[in-house]
């Protein structure tokens, strides 16, 4: 596609259940990461994949949280046992080759923990 | 520990005049640096870049300054507008790319 793709755009979700986050990268594009932007925080790094090569999950804030990337393409990030502090806007982002070149953000996931 | 700090967590000002956006970063092996912007409810874009082999960038009303000996880098919009207002990111690259904490710029008409 011609941008970077996130699906939902928002997402309720009580307290204690699973919810998936998902991300379409620019087509082409090796390297995707997902980021977090808490109420008045800046964008925390969560994960980096780069092609086949095995992802960066130093970001990863507890056990709860994992990402797949499936193909090299599409990716899932997904909360498992969702905590309140866990509400934030989840952004997706995707570059041609690592941090050699910028990054191209999507519009984010709005995840509320209810 | 906060490689990239932006201290200014927010800043008004006239329609018109200046507005400069700070960021220090710790790493002297840092790169190469951006500014995003980011309005409510999108994700940030890119705004302008520098090389660290470079101490000035210019593009339209966007100046970007880096002193590699202070570690720091300022963004300038003269003169600002109000469609400039939003939260601005800069981020520097390393390994990866590190971002700041954000300041929140509202131009005032």
């Amino acid at each position: 596609g011609a941008g970077v793709s996130q699906s939902p755009s928002n997402k309720v979700t009580e307290k204690g259940k699973d919810v998936e986050l998902r991300c379409d990268p620019i087509s082409g594009h090796t390297a995707l990461y997902w980021y977090r932007q808490s109420l008045g925080q800046g964008l925390e790094f969560l994960i980096y994949f780069q092609g086949n090569s095995a992802p960066d999950k130093s970001g990863l804030p507890s056990d709860r949280f994992s990402a797949e990337r499936t193909g090299g393409s599409v990716s899932t990030l997904t909360i498992q046992r969702t905590q309140q502090e866990d509400s934030a806007v989840y952004l997706c982002a995707s570059s041609p080759g690592g941090a050699f070149y910028g990054y191209t953000f999507g519009s984010g996931t709005r995840l509320t923990v209810v | 520990d906060q490689q990239v700090k932006q201290n200014s967590p927010s800043l008004s000002v006239q329609e018109g005049r200046i507005s400069i956006l700070n960021c220090d970063y710790t790493n002297s092996m840092f790169d190469y640096f951006l500014w995003y912007k980011k309005y409510p409810a999108e994700g940030p874009t890119f705004l302008i870049s520098i090389s660290s082999i470079k101490d000035k960038n210019e593009d339209g009303r966007f100046t970007v300054f880096l002193n590699k000996s202070a570690k720091h880098l300022s963004l300038h919009i003269v003169p600002s507008q109000p469609g400039d207002s939003a939260v601005y990111f800069c981020a520097a690259r390393g390994n990866q790319f590190y971002f700041g904490t954000g300041t929140s710029l509202t131009v005032i008409p």
